[in-house]
C-alpha cells in the first residue's frame, strides 16, 4: 500500500532556530496534509496542500507541495517552546476516504 | 463540548477480555473514522463510516473488531477477546463530509488501551 516516509525521526533544537523537516512517498499523493500532536492529544490539522508546487503559510509554518507530487516539506521559523510535538504528513489514500499518514517527526526544544 | 470527545481515557484490561471504546464526534459530522496508533507510529486507519453505514473497514485487521454506528452520531469500537498486540491509543476523528481532503477531520483525544 502507499506508504510515506518522514524524516528526521526526531529533532532536538535551541529557541529560537528555524525547523526543517520532510515527507516522501513511491506513489503520487494530490493532496498533502501536516498535523501537530501533542501528548494525550489527537493530531491538529496545520497545513493543508492541494496542488503542486503550491507554497502555504501558516504563521511561522510553511509547507510545500513538492512538484513531482511524491513529496512535502514543512518549516518552522523562530521555534518557540510550544512548538514542541509530533509533527505527521498524511494524504489521503488513492480512490479512498481515508488517511495514510507518515511515522511523525519528534520535534524537542532545548532550553 | 464542541470537540470529538473519547471515553474512557484510558482503558487497562486482561488478555482474552472484552472491551468497548467511544466516541462522540463534533455534532453535524456526517463522516466518522477510526484510526489505530503504535507507540512511535502514526495513526493507521480501520474503519470509516458514513451516516449509520460503515463505508470502508478494510483497516480492521481481524474479525475480532468490530465497529457500529447505530443513529449516525456516536460509534462505538469493539474488541473481543484482547490481545496483548492490541495495545495502542484508538483515536476518532469526524468531517462535516466524506471528501477527506475537502474538510478537516478533527481528532479526538484517544483512548489509551493497554492489555496485560
Amino acid at each position: 500500500g502507499q506508504q510515506l516516509n518522514q524524516s528526521p525521526q526526531s529533532m532536538f533544537i535551541q529557541e529560537g532556530e528555524d525547523v526543517s523537516m520532510n515527507c516522501t512517498s513511491s506513489s503520487i499523493f494530490n493532496t498533502w496534509l501536516w498535523y501537530k500532536q501533542d501528548p494525550g492529544e489527537g493530531p491538529v490539522l496545520l497545513i493543508a496542500l492541494y496542488k503542486a508546487g503550491e507554497l502555504t503559510s501558516n504563521g511561522r509554518l510553511t509547507a510545500q507541495f513538492g512538484i513531482t507530487r511524491k513529496d512535502s516539506f514543512l518549516n518552522i521559523s523562530a521555534s518557540i517552546p510550544s512548538d514542541v510535538g509530533i509533527y505527521f504528513c498524511a494524504g489521503p489514500s488513492q480512490g479512498a476516504q481515508k488517511l495514510v499518514f507518515g511515522q511523525g517527526t519528534r520535534l524537542t526544544i532545548n532550553p | 463540548g464542541a470537540g470529538v470527545s473519547q471515553t474512557p481515557s484510558n482503558k487497562v484490561t486482561e488478555k482474552g477480555k472484552y472491551v468497548e471504546l467511544r466516541c462522540d464526534p463534533i455534532s453535524g459530522h456526517t463522516a466518522l473514522y477510526w484510526y489505530r496508533q503504535s507507540l512511535g507510529q502514526g495513526p493507521e486507519f480501520l474503519i470509516y463510516f458514513q451516516g449509520t453505514g460503515a463505508a470502508d473497514d478494510s483497516g480492521l485487521p481481524n474479525d475480532r473488531f468490530f465497529a457500529v454506528r447505530p443513529e449516525g452520531s456516536v460509534s462505538t469500537l469493539k474488541i473481543q477477546r484482547t490481545e496483548r498486540g492490541d495495545s495502542a491509543v484508538y483515536l476518532c476523528a469526524s468531517s462535516l463530509t466524506n471528501r477527506v481532503f475537502d474538510t478537516e477531520a478533527f481528532f479526538g483525544q484517544g483512548t489509551r488501551l493497554t492489555v496485560v
